[in-house]
C-alpha cells in the first residue's frame, strides 16, 4: 500500500530563512507525488507535482522539491520564506498505479508552516 | 482560470437529517472525487466517479452516502441520517485524466448538532 509520513507536524521559521518541509513516502511503483497548500479557510491549491520526468520540481511561488528514491523522500524547500507562506502544507501521493485505482489521493497528516516576522 | 466550486461554505444540520453538499466541477473534467478532513486529522478519500458511476470507493464511504451527477455540470454528495461523526470539511476535487493534478474546492465544513 502507498502511504507518506510528514516528518513536522508544525515548523516555524523566520522571515526571509530557509523552509525544509519533510516528506517521506512509501510505494511499490514509481509514485506521482504532490505538494497541497491549504490557507485558512481556503481549498487545497497544487504547489507542484512529480510524475517522474525530473528529480528537481519546481513548483509555484518559488517552492520546490526534489524527488530522492535511495532515500524515499520528497522534501519540499523555499530559499526565502515570506509571511504569505504560512500555511498547512500537505505531502500527497497518487494512488494511481494500483489496479483498479483512479488515482485517489493518499494525504500525509500536514505540516503547518509559520512564518515570524 | 476555471475552479471548482462548492456550495455551501458551512452546512449546519441536526443529527439525523439528510444534507447534501454540492460542487461543481471544472466543466471539462472527467473524474471527480470527494475526500473529508476530520478537524485535526488528514485529508481522506471518500469516493472516486467516472463516466456517471461510482469507480471507487473507501471503508467511510458506507451506505449512508451516494454520489449523483444529476446534470452535465453539478456533483453532489448526499448523507441520508447525518451522525455527530460526519462532523468534518468535505472536499470535492476533479481531473481531466487519472493521475494529473486534481483541482479541489474551497470546501464545505459540516457541522452536526
Amino acid at each position: 500500500a502507498q502511504s507518506v509520513t510528514q516528518l513536522d507536524s508544525h515548523v516555524s521559521v523566520s522571515e526571509g530563512t530557509p523552509v525544509l518541509l519533510r516528506c517521506n513516502y512509501s510505494s511499490s511503483y514509481s509514485p506521482s507525488l504532490f505538494w497541497y497548500v491549504q490557507h485558512p479557510n481556503k481549498g487545497l491549491q497544487l504547489l507542484l507535482k512529480y510524475t517522474s520526468a525530473a528529480t528537481l520540481v519546481k513548483g509555484i511561488n518559488g517552492f520546490e522539491a526534489e524527488f530522492k528514491k535511495s532515500e524515499t523522500s520528497f522534501h519540499l524547500t523555499k530559499p526565502s520564506a515570506h509571511m504569505s507562506d504560512a500555511a498547512e502544507y500537505f505531502c500527497v501521493v497518487s494512488d494511481l498505479l494500483r489496479g483498479g485505482s483512479q488515482g485517489n489521493l493518499i494525504f500525509g497528516k500536514g505540516t503547518k508552516l509559520s512564518v515570524k516576522p | 482560470e476555471p475552479e471548482v466550486t462548492q456550495t455551501p461554505s458551512h452546512q449546519v444540520t441536526q443529527m439525523g437529517q439528510e444534507v447534501i453538499l454540492r460542487c461543481v466541477p471544472i466543466s471539462n473534467h472527467l473524474y471527480f472525487y470527494w475526500y473529508r478532513q476530520i478537524l485535526g486529522q488528514k485529508v481522506e478519500f471518500l469516493v472516486s466517479f467516472y463516466n456517471n458511476e461510482i469507480s471507487e470507493k473507501s471503508e467511510i464511504f458506507d451506505d449512508q452516502f451516494s454520489v449523483e451527477r444529476p446534470d452535465g455540470s453539478n456533483f453532489t454528495l448526499k448523507i441520508r441520517s447525518t451522525k455527530l461523526e460526519d462532523s468534518a470539511m468535505y472536499f470535492c476535487a476533479s481531473t481531466g485524466r487519472r493521475g494529473q493534478p486534481q483541482h479541489f474546492g474551497d470546501g464545505t465544513r459540516l457541522s452536526i448538532l
